[in-house]
């Protein structure tokens, strides 16, 4: 079973503040993701990483930024939160080499709702 | 636009009886297919793949259909139970690239 957690679950911030979405995972994947999504709406790629010290924007842009010092570990950053930004954040890990195809393990998700 | 489609945002199915799931695709180079399950304010569980060298792929009461030519999958769900009733997405993609989902599916199932 998968073995990657998100902190907060549940989170209601004011305008303005700087907050960090936490993700960890234990099963040793070189390849992490994070996700938003909005009720109706396809799951969409905001950053990725294939490894230590390595980042990439997704598909989406996005306000957030990344970082990946450490395997286990990628959070995701919001400067100045905007109501805008209201949204499921969800972390995903995937053991899968460069080419190949395999799942991901999704965490429990951050629901954030920024007012 | 939109590489990957689900184009009934919601199916109502009695319990006992088959569920079937569509899902739609664009880019050709697309050779790994995935369905997963979500329940409000959780993430994602996965439920079936399929690569692009196959056609149909069973486990246990979910199947998957792929049809390349079409480009064209599937989920069958029989019987369906009370308990499959959540968001099915439908996901793909190409060479190990991440995942490219659709808009998702509800699926009710009534006892």
């Amino acid at each position: 079973e998968a073995d990657i957690y998100q902190t907060p679950r549940y989170l209601v911030i004011g305008t303005g503040k700087k907050i960090t979405l936490e993700c960890s995972q234990t099963m040793g994947h070189d390849k992490m993701y994070w996700y938003q999504q909005d009720p109706g709406m396809e799951l969409h790629l905001i950053h990725y990483s294939y490894g230590v010290n390595s980042t990439e924007k997704g598909d989406l842009s996005s306000e957030s930024t990344v970082s990946r010092i450490r395997t286990e570990h990628f959070p995701l950053t919001l400067e100045s939160a905007r109501p805008s930004h209201t949204s499921q954040y969800l972390c995903a890990s995937s053991g899968g080499r460069s080419g190949r195809n395999e799942k991901l393990f999704f965490g429990s998700g951050t629901q954030l709702s920024v007012l | 636009d939109q590489q990957v489609k689900q184009n009934s945002p919601s199916l109502s199915v009695q319990e006992g009886r088959i569920s079937i799931l569509n899902c739609d695709y664009t880019n050709s180079m697309f050779d790994y297919f995935l369905w997963y399950k979500k329940y409000p304010a959780e993430g994602p569980t996965f439920l079936i793949s399929i690569s692009s060298i196959k056609d149909k792929n069973e486990d246990g009461r979910f199947t998957v259909f792929l049809n390349k030519s079409a480009k064209h999958l599937s989920l069958h769900i029989v019987p369906s139970q009370p308990g499959d009733s959540a968001v099915y997405f439908c996901a793909a993609s190409s060479r190990g690239t991440a995942l490219i989902f659709g808009k998702g599916t509800t699926l009710s199932v009534s006892s």
